[in-house]
């Protein structure tokens, strides 16, 4: 099946710092991808859609100018935190959506855990 | 507002007992539900959808629009069906919205 990789799989940072979040498809070409947040014991709040090629769509409620996305590639999307604060701590997983038959499927990468210090 | 509601955040059962894990949904097109799973350490994986009407694991999920439900259910609960289970809804545009998750544990 198709696989995901994000990368780093954990990182911190300090208050104040950004920190980029790369999500890839490796053995097929993407060009919708996913970014969902997981806080703990809580399910996955979709953030936003990366569409490669165009500008990113945002979920009500989240702050574009803070998550910034970026699909420049039909492997490759990427989640900037700009200006982490430690309440954007959490759990970001990023999915792509790939074609099976006559319907779509996701593929999830395994997540990328960032800590806010 | 579209909205998927998993009621119960912990079940446990016994193997060999059937199971059944809610998911409840409010959409106002026409809804294509899935469920995944996820495995201790392992990343979210689709388990079954309805518009495949298939038996993955040995679970089954029927959608139920007069209930507005999507209910996973298994006769017999084995050990390695321990894991967190989402319900999710898929809107147009592919954008899926996914439920709290309830979390199976299998009493061997």
């Amino acid at each position: 099946g198709a696989v995901v990789s994000q990368h780093p799989s954990r990182v911190i940072c300090k208050s104040g710092t950004s920190v980029k979040i790369e999500c890839r498809s490796l053995d097929f070409q993407a060009t919708t991808m996913f970014w969902y947040r997981q806080f703990p014991k809580q399910s996955l709040m979709l953030m936003a859609t990366s569409n490669e090629g165009s500008k990113a769509t945002y979920e009500q409620g989240v702050e574009k100018d803070k998550f910034l996305i970026n699909h420049a590639s039909l492997t490759l999307s990427t989640l900037t935190v700009t200006s982490a604060h430690p309440e954007d701590s959490s759990f970001y997983i990023c999915s792509a959506r790939v074609l099976a038959g006559a319907s779509y499927e996701q593929y999830f990468g395994p997540g990328t855990r960032l800590t806010v210090t | 507002a579209q909205r998927v509601t998993q009621p119960e955040k912990l079940l446990s059962v016994f193997k060999g007992a059937p199971v059944e894990l809610k998911c409840n949904y409010s959409y106002s097109g026409s809804p294509e539900l899935f469920w995944y799973v996820q495995y201790s350490r392992q990343r979210l994986q689709l388990l079954l959808r309805h518009i495949s009407r298939e038996s993955i694991k040995g679970f089954t999920a029927d959608l139920n629009k007069g209930e507005t439900s999507f209910h996973l259910k298994k006769p017999f609960a084995q050990e390695e069906d321990s894991a967190m289970y989402y319900c999710a809804l898929r809107r147009t545009g592919n954008q899926f919205y996914f439920g709290t998750g309830t979390s199976l544990t299998v009493i061997p």
